[in-house]
């Protein structure tokens, strides 16, 4: 079955500007988490939704970063006047629901600021 | 600071050689412990996890991990390692009903064959 899609697999942008990071959840997966992967480095959580709802963005670094799910299903990390140490893997995962349902992740989208 | 550890990030061994990952957390209260894989160039997979009852766990490809609570501790193990096992491993905790994930710096494990 369809796994966890995110697009793109990898983005370069220039210091300055704006990204978008896609990320498809599995079908009925309610539950949709973003994490943030530095290189040499474990992920980082960085926000949670349930459905269309954020209950989580304790993790997001600075009001740079932004991310939104809509209707309940595809989400968007948005990253503004992006900076060098934005430079990382960021890795889309959902589950079913509840803290005891694993989370399934996608491959992540690498994100190279110049 | 609460935090996952893992020790020993680059360990390279040979096949059928044993395979110990440790891992300890210092969270307190409910914890749910999970052991994560990612080969080269795929995505994360669930290896195997713990939430209660039996503290031995038995996980995919023949991996076990055994929760020790007295010692906040939750090691990877495989008796007798194949060169597919190359991957880095990942040991993940969320505490008291929060969904959210720690995880720790990841094992970078190379097998030879």
């Amino acid at each position: 079955g369809a796994g966890v899609s995110q697009s793109p697999r990898y983005k370069v942008a220039k210091r300055g500007q704006d990204v978008a990071l896609r990320c498809d959840p599995i079908s009925g997966h309610v539950s949709l988490f973003w994490y943030q992967q530095a290189l040499g480095q474990g992920p980082e959580f960085l926000t949670y939704f349930q459905n269309e709802a954020q209950l989580d963005k304790s993790g997001l670094p600075s009001d740079r970063f932004f991310a939104e799910r809509p209707e309940g299903s595809v989400s968007t990390l948005k990253i503004q006047r992006t900076q060098q140490e934005d430079s990382a893997v960021y890795l889309c995962a959902s589950s079913l629901g509840g803290y005891n349902q694993p989370q399934h992740f996608g491959d992540g989208t690498r994100l190279s600021i110049l | 600071a609460q935090s996952v550890s893992q020790h020993n990030h680059h360990v390279i061994l040979s096949e059928a050689a044993s395979l110990e990952l440790g891992c300890n957390y210092s969270y307190g209260g409910t914890v749910n412990l999970f052991w994560y894989v990612q080969y080269p160039g795929q995505h994360l997979q669930l290896l195997l996890k713990y939430f209660s009852g039996d503290p031995l766990v038995k996980g995919i490809k023949g991996f076990e991990a055994e929760f020790i609570k007295s010692k906040f501790s939750f090691n990877l193990r495989k008796p007798s390692v194949q060169w597919s096992d190359t991957a880095e491993y990942f040991c993940a905790v969320n505490v008291n009903g929060n969904n959210r994930l720690a995880f720790g710096k990841g094992n970078q494990v190379v097998v030879i064959p």
